[in-house]
């Protein structure tokens, strides 16, 4: 079965800080990846994904995740964070064509 | 732009009831998903159906079913509400392939006191 980790389950960061959280998967064969973003009150959104081609991919926002096949990972960066991206993050992982499997979700709180 | 409506934003029950959460997506979309969103578990999935009349179990089906008699509508159902059931619901659709992302709609906060 598949499963996704996001190690950070809070993070705090002062505006112009630079952001990385933390997604592992378990699964051996190809993968899909996504990372989603909650704004408060709003449904949740597609910030980037990979499915194949470049490792490094590029979101909405200024936000990039870079996929490292040797560490199963995921981590989505940003350079200079902006008190709108509080909100929270969440990875996902579709492996088989069906369905998807979330992680435990980031909260990003960025202060003025 | 893909929209997926969920009928009630809010939504106030008893426990034993009977509950009914709609949802609609305007895209033509093969597969759509439930799941219950809470604090510090993320989002857990309920059923998901990948076409009409089609469904299949997720993680935590129990005390939950569901009906698509129509592309564009996925209902759960909650047969005996319990207070255990109170949690955030969010409905998704998606285009078909492993490559594409999920459509959410907006959620319905449920509560069953």
């Amino acid at each position: 079965a598949q499963s996704v980790s996001q190690h950070n389950h809070h993070v705090i960061l002062s505006e112009a800080a630079s952001l990385e959280l933390g997604c592992n998967y378990s699964y051996g064969g190809t993968v899909n990846l996504f990372w989603y973003v909650q704004y408060p009150g709003q449904h949740l959104q597609l910030l980037l994904k990979y499915f194949s081609g470049d490792p490094l991919v590029k979101g909405i926002k200024g936000f990039e995740a870079e996929f490292i096949k040797s560490k199963f990972s995921f981590n989505l960066r940003k350079p200079s964070v902006q008190w709108s991206d509080t909100a929270e993050y969440f990875c996902a992982v579709n492996a088989y064509a069906g369905k998807s499997t979330f992680g435990d979700g980031t909260t990003l709180t960025v202060k003025p | 732009d893909v929209k997926v409506t969920q009928s009630s934003r809010y939504l106030v029950k008893r426990t034993g009831e009977k509950v009914f959460l709609e949802c609609v997506q305007d895209m033509d979309h093969e597969n759509m998903f439930w799941y219950r969103q809470d604090p510090g578990l993320g989002l857990r999935l309920i059923y998901f159906s990948y076409d009409v009349k089609m469904k299949e179990k997720g993680d935590i089906p129990e005390g939950y079913s569901v009906s698509r008699e129509k592309k564009e509508r996925f209902s759960l159902i909650l047969e005996s509400a319990s207070t255990n059931q109170t949690s955030m619901y969010l409905c998704a659709s998606r285009g078909p392939g492993g490559n594409q992302p999920q459509h959410f709609g907006d959620g319905t906060r449920l509560s069953i006191l």
